[in-house]
């Protein structure tokens, strides 16, 4: 089963930042927090992870907290194309083969104008 | 990151017949896996491809369903075997470049089994 619990949709005005929360409270100290997104007939795309420090790239912000119990992804100024399901997931910090994703429900964000 | 291509991108195919997918990097790999998202749903994971050796599946899937092959570092397949309705999903592969890393997916194969 997913290790983390995400909502089940959200909106976002374009332009807009878009926050999205997750909640990983049984994260191991060897678990990263791993973002991916799904556009529609796409596989995922990656977009950032993180283990304890805040990450930045050109796509999005990674906030994890203190504790590492949350986190949120930060798409600074959401377009339409931002429309997408993301998912939330820990994953082993050494990957191989216990490196798999285990994909839980994700949160349908929806971009409008 | 590796450029992932699957083949076929789709299919529609008979109950009772067989489909193998094919999944091409275009570097070599550490890990190579399988994943299954049926309609509406989530991604779930089959099998891990392992190089030289049988794959390791998740529970609830079969090496008799689903064989798969994983000749090289850059190459795997997934066979979809005597296939149902039910089959009726898109298969990814999905790749990790070297140990760590984040995994890449291909944009998958939509079976549509008739």
């Amino acid at each position: 089963d997913a290790k983390t619990t995400q909502p089940t949709s959200m909106d976002c005005a374009e332009g807009r930042a878009a926050n999205l929360p997750c909640n990983h409270s049984t994260i191991s100290g060897n678990e990263y927090v791993y973002w991916y997104r799904q556009i529609h007939s796409q596989g995922p795309q990656y977009i950032i992870h993180g283990l304890k420090n805040n990450e930045t790239n050109e796509m999005a912000s990674l906030i994890i907290t203190e504790d590492r119990k949350s986190s949120t992804l930060i798409l600074p100024h959401a377009t339409l194309r931002d429309t997408a399901v993301y998912y939330c997931i820990v994953r082993m910090n050494y990957g191989g083969s216990q490196g798999n994703l285990i994909f839980g429900k994700g949160t349908k964000l929806s971009v409008k104008p | 990151s590796a450029v992932i291509s699957q083949k076929p991108s789709r299919d529609i195919c008979q109950r009772g017949t067989s489909l193998t997918i094919q999944c091409q990097v275009d570097s070599q790999v550490t890990m190579m896996f399988w994943y299954r998202q049926q309609p509406g749903q989530s991604l779930t994971l089959i099998a891990t491809a392992n190089q030289g050796s049988e794959a390791t599946y998740e529970s609830g899937f079969v090496i008799d369903k689903f064989p798969i092959s994983r000749p090289n570092l850059t190459f795997s397949t997934l066979t979809v075997s005597n296939m149902s309705p039910e089959d009726s999903s898109i298969y990814l592969c999905s790749v990790e470049d070297y140990r760590g890393a984040p995994l890449h997916f291909g944009n998958g194969t939509r079976l549509t089994v008739t």
